[in-house]
């Protein structure tokens, strides 16, 4: 049971293009959403999070756009970099469980 | 910033045989410990969620039996893998909750042969 879903296992973006990852949840108790950026064999690295009582979180060239009618979270970078290339994760979580469930990852790639 | 230390990153052990891998909270008390498995190309999969001094929770299909999970001091959590397989073969990663939100481990990389 796939919680949480990113269904594009990959993207590829020319550098300084925006890329728009997206996640889909199924769970409507999920209030709180983060997004992760990994390389192979490391933990996760956290880029930026959003509560459900907001629809938009911006830091620096990562934005998040949440859309709680259709459970869908999407993270959009701009200008994109070719360091920006790794695997991305959504996860959820419900406030009080603290339990992080995460989707199931997308390869961006940027390429010059 | 907070850090969360696991160790070791990678390990190679016999069919059979136990590992340990050690997650610890280096500048910081982390109350909670979850534990997930990743399979090359997959998705992290929570497999239990550990408080310090109590029983952890096992998600649905870990066996708690298999994966001992040990959160004797607030910042220290141990996962391991008992009697191990191949088909334990898997990336571990540990993450760490706590009021700076969620922390993780660089992970271990555990072959069994």
């Amino acid at each position: 049971d796939q919680q949480v879903k990113q269904n594009s296992p990959s993207l590829s973006v020319q550098e300084g293009r925006i890329s728009i990852l997206n996640c889909d949840y199924t769970n409507s108790m999920f209030d709180y959403f983060l997004w992760y950026k990994k390389y192979p064999a490391e933990g996760p690295t956290f880029l930026i999070s959003i509560s459900s009582i907001k629809d938009k979180n911006e830091d620096g060239r990562f934005t998040v756009f949440l859309n709680k009618s259709a459970k869908h979270l999407s993270l959009h970078i701009v200008p994109s970099q070719p360091g920006d290339s790794a695997v991305y994760f959504c996860a959820a979580t419900r406030r009080g469980t603290d339990k992080l469930i995460f989707g199931t990852g997308t390869r961006l790639q940027v390429f010059p | 910033g907070a850090v969360v230390s696991q160790h070791p990153s990678w390990v190679i052990c016999k069919s059979g045989t136990s590992v340990k891998i050690e997650c610890r909270s280096l500048d910081f008390q982390a109350t909670t410990m979850f534990w997930y498995r990743q399979f090359p190309k997959q998705s992290l999969m929570l497999m239990a969620t550990s408080n310090e001094g109590s029983k952890a929770t096992y998600e649905q299909g870990v066996e708690k039996d298999k994966f001992l999970i040990n959160h004797a001091s607030l910042t220290l959590s141990t996962l391991t893998v008992t009697s191990a397989h191949p088909e334990d073969s898997s990336f571990y990663i540990c993450s760490a909750s706590s009021r700076n939100g969620y922390t993780f481990g660089s992970g271990t990389r555990l072959t069994v042969v």
